[in-house]
């Protein structure tokens, strides 16, 4: 099992739509999760971060992370196509590790 | 500009023969890491460093080494390139830890 486990996508929404991104971890000791953001050529930058159980909001960004279940997600409001990126999930427990990362498309 | 910086950009290199890559920052981050970005591998660190004289191995340190003298720099030197490390390297900073990491714009390395 992957430490750090997403979806690779492609992930394909309309314009306007709800995406969401979901990401699974295995140490349970974890207590800092990420999002980053990387366009294609570019370099990751982070857009969210969360350390508690719940909802984290950031404009039209949405963290919620679940301890016991052992997910972090990542909902995206109204998506537009410059939203169109790869996602990565990183999560630290004893070290920071990243997930391969899932590609989202927003479709005009 | 608060950065980080990376040099060189692209580089093309054959087996065997000793490269750096730099690695700058400018804004007093403790924190530095090197990372390797693979396709189907994601990023995978390859050493950090939490203050200078301070390094430790990443998940992938085999045929890299790394230095911290000054705080600002972090260079990753490939003492003898072989083409399995023909990949797309990101150096980062953060204040501490590993949280909240600015990333450098990559160096794409090539060996032939």
């Amino acid at each position: 099992q992957k430490e750090v486990e997403q979806n690779s996508g492609p992930l394909s929404v309309p314009e306007g739509a709800i995406a969401s991104l979901n990401c699974t971890y295995s140490d349970r000791g974890s207590q800092s999760f990420f999002w980053y953001r990387q366009y294609s050529g570019k370099s990751p930058e982070l857009i969210m971060f969360i350390y508690s159980n719940g909802d984290k909001e950031d404009g039209r960004f949405t963290a919620q992370l679940n301890k016991a279940s052992q997910y972090v997600s990542l909902l995206i409001r109204d998506s537009q196509p410059s939203d169109s990126a790869t996602y990565l999930c990183a999560v630290q427990g004893g070290k920071l590790i990243f997930g391969q990362g899932t590609e989202l498309s927003v479709k005009p | 500009e608060a950065q980080v910086t990376q040099n060189p950009r692209y580089l093309i290199t054959v087996t065997g023969k000793k490269l750096t890559v730099t690695c700058s920052q400018n804004m007093n981050h403790e924190y530095m890491s090197w990372y390797r970005q693979d396709p189907g591998l994601g990023l995978r660190q390859i050493y950090y460093s939490m203050n200078v004289e301070v390094t430790d191995k990443g998940d992938v340190p085999e045929g890299y080494k790394v230095s911290r003298k000054e705080k600002r720099n972090f260079p990753l030197i490939l003492e003898s390139p072989s083409p399995n490390q023909t990949s797309l390297y990101f150096c980062a900073s953060s204040l501490q830890g590993a949280e909240t990491q600015y990333f450098g714009p990559g160096t794409r390395l090539l060996v032939l």
